[in-house]
């Protein structure tokens, strides 16, 4: 079965780090089109970041330069390096497999990001 | 970048009576090399993450409905339900993957 599981989330004081990580299972991380997309409270879909299995990779212009995303063939997983957290970047945090095109096929649960002293 | 608007922000809707949505872009999302809209739409229910509804426009995902239908072209796109059920209450989003950023609209919520 095709799944994907987001781990990593949590209370991070302004200013802070955190990584968010995307477990997947059914298909290969690398070979495919990989997307963070994140949803702030009472609000709508926000894109991230895309990681294409060239290794190319996209931001939002919202968190380029605070934000990596990246993929880790041994453990299958999908990641996001969060630095430089500003409270604006609290929101539930899903991972979404896209096809070879990007529209997102398969989304996980979420992860909740709180950026708060 | 593209930005994506919806129509309307909300709407209410009988059961068994037609919902429609409206999506437009603020430029063109139409590749004219393969004549493919770049354009899908999403339905998120609370509490759950998004689901493909449809995608190229109006290619419906498998397991969807055939009462969930898209069309349009270029701009201005639409995702008419046929005949609303109870669990098509939800919120819809239309999003672009014509180019990065892959912009969502602002979402449009459907009642009963």
């Amino acid at each position: 079965e095709v799944q994907l599981v987001e781990s990593g989330g949590g209370l991070i004081q302004p200013g802070g780090s955190l990584r968010l990580s995307c477990a997947a299972s059914g298909f290969t991380v690398s070979s495919n089109t990989m997307n963070w997309v994140r949803q702030a409270p009472g609000k709508g879909l926000e894109w991230v970041s895309v990681i294409y299995r060239s290794g190319d990779t996209y931001y939002a212009d919202s968190v380029k330069g605070r934000f990596t995303i990246s993929t880790d063939n041994s453990e299958n997983t999908l990641s996001l390096q969060m630095n430089s957290l500003r409270a604006e970047d609290t929101a539930l945090y899903y991972c979404a497999r896209g096809d070879d095109y990007n529209f997102f096929l398969v989304w996980g649960q979420g992860t909740l990001v709180t950026v708060s002293s | 970048d593209i930005v994506m608007t919806q129509s309307p922000d909300s709407l209410a809707v009988s059961l068994g009576e037609r919902a429609t949505v409206n999506c437009k872009s603020s430029q063109s999302i139409l590749n004219r090399s393969n004549n493919k809209n770049y354009l899908a739409w999403y339905q998120q229910k609370p509490g759950q993450p998004p689901k493909l509804l449809i995608y190229w426009a109006s290619t419906r995902e498998s397991g969807v409905p055939d009462r969930f239908s898209g069309s349009g072209s270029g701009t201005d796109f639409t995702l008419t339900i046929s005949s609303l059920q109870s669990e098509d209450v939800a919120v819809y989003y239309c999003q672009q993957y014509y180019s990065a950023p892959f912009t969502f609209g602002p979402g449009t919520k459907v009642d009963i």
